[in-house]
């Protein structure tokens, strides 16, 4: 099945930063890509896609590129806000890869500063 | 996007009852559901995939006599905690699948979680 490697955190950073969470993959052909957020005390919440090479997934400022030379799937946003401050999932569409069941890894927390 | 709602979103009980959480569909069906679990500051352990109309699959390590799954329509699917105790305190959250239309891949809806504490 797949799998996916994490930056693992915890990242702070201030207002304004520059952010980048680090995702690499190993998989079965070409799975669509996702990234999930977890607000404090909430479920998760899709965040972005990408559904094939060199597509390129954006929302709410955030954007991540499925590079598949490199395997990669790096969540970037260029001026993070104390909103943003959550916990974010990387994760490959597991039925692709001859699977059904959607499992994580460790996530990475983020907290933005005022 | 599709929505999934749980019911309770905050419940509290006595060591040795047994609490039901309710996960449903509201605007689509879901053949396929899933349940985990996390706990404070970890990521989210999945526990079991509930099928519509079949028993569900769970994971090793989860007690099936412990957490019942039911999934009687396509649109309801719930877990039953039964004799609770205090390590059962926890976040629960179930998720939904979808095939997008045009069948290019599956996208995962969860429901925003319940939380469970044991006294």
């Amino acid at each position: 099945g797949n799998s996916v490697t994490q930056m693992e955190g915890p990242v702070t950073l201030s207002e304004e930063a520059f952010l980048t969470i680090n995702c690499t993959y190993t998989a079965t052909g070409y799975p669509s890509l996702f990234w999930y957020v977890q607000y404090p005390g909430e479920g998760l919440q899709l965040l972005l896609k990408a559904t094939k090479a060199d597509d390129k997934g954006s929302n709410k400022g955030f954007e991540a590129t499925y590079r598949k030379e490199t395997t990669s799937f790096h969540l970037e946003k260029g001026s993070v806000q104390v909103s943003d401050s959550a916990v974010y999932f990387c994760a490959p569409d597991p039925t692709q890869g001859g699977s059904e069941k959607l499992v994580f890894g460790k996530g990475t927390k983020l907290t933005v500063n005022p | 996007g599709a929505v999934v709602s749980q019911h309770p979103s905050r419940v509290i009980c006595k060591s040795g009852t047994s609490v039901k959480i309710e996960c449903r569909s509201l605007d689509f069906q879901a053949t396929t559901m899933f349940w985990y679990r996390q706990f404070p500051k970890q990521s989210l352990m999945l526990m079991a995939t509930s099928n519509e109309g079949s028993k569900a699959t769970y994971e090793q390590g989860v007690e099936k006599d412990k957490f019942l799954i039911n999934h009687a329509s396509l649109t309801l699917s719930t877990l039953t905690v039964t004799s609770a105790h205090p390590e059962d305190s926890s976040f629960y959250i179930c998720s939904a699948r979808v095939l997008v239309a045009g069948g290019s891949y599956n996208e995962q809806f969860f429901g925003p979680g319940t939380r469970l504490t044991v006294l």
